[in-house]
């Protein structure tokens, strides 16, 4: 495609629940990250694919937050058991090679969990 | 790990007025200094870059510099224009992409 695509583009859910984000990378491109974006914060780090492997995950901030990219193209980002710190903008990037040159953002998913 | 600290945290200029946005970070192995425009309900958007090994570099109307031994790092606009209004951010790579806290930006016209 011609950008990096998310859905949904909202998601509402009550404390407890599970969630799951999709995001669709452009076609082609090796590398994916995965970032937590904070009411009027900077995006924080959560996860980096290569291709399929998982190859930093130290931004995930407890083992409620489960990433997969099993074809190395599209990727999951699930939330086991959410609360209320979980709510958020979650951003996915998407790049050509390897590293973080030339990231191309999605529009991004708000969380809100109530 | 890398720590990138932004300022002004709010910035209000007039249309035509220039704009400067300051970043330092603390990794001094950080070699990939990337700027970020994001706008209400998207995702941020690469503006400009530049990477360790030059100083200066600009595209039109923006220009960012570095200054490695001080390990600190600005944008600026000029001319500025009402579309210019959006939130900025200053990021570095060291291990991965950190962020800045980012700068609104609001040009008056």
């Amino acid at each position: 495609g011609a950008g990096v695509s998310q859905s949904p583009r909202y998601k509402v859910a009550k404390r407890g629940q599970d969630v799951a984000l999709r995001c669709d990378p452009i076609s082609g491109h090796v590398s994916l990250f995965w970032y937590q974006q904070a009411l009027g914060q900077g995006p924080e780090f959560l996860t980096y694919f290569q291709n399929e492997a998982q190859l930093d995950k130290s931004g995930l901030p407890s083992d409620r937050f489960f990433a997969e990219r099993p074809e190395g193209s599209v990727s999951t980002l699930k939330i086991q058991r959410t609360q209320q710190e979980d709510s958020a903008v979650y951003l996915c990037a998407s790049s050509l090679s390897g590293g973080a040159y030339g990231y191309t953002f999605g529009s991004g998913t708000r969380l809100t969990v109530v | 790990g890398e720590n990138v600290e932004q300022h002004p945290s709010t910035l209000s200029v007039q249309e035509g007025d220039s704009a400067v946005i300051k970043c330092t970070y603390s990794d001094s192995a950080s070699n990939y200094f990337p700027w970020y425009k994001q706008e209400l309900g998207k995702g941020p958007q690469l503006i400009i870059d530049i990477r360790s090994n030059v100083g200066e570099k600009k595209d039109q109307r923006i220009a960012v510099t570095l200054n490695k031994t001080a390990k600190h790092f600005s944008l600026h606009i000029t001319e500025t224009q009402p579309e210019d209004s959006a939130v900025y951010f200053c990021a570095a790579l060291g291990n991965m992409l950190t962020f800045g806290g980012g700068t609104r930006l609001m040009v008056k016209p």
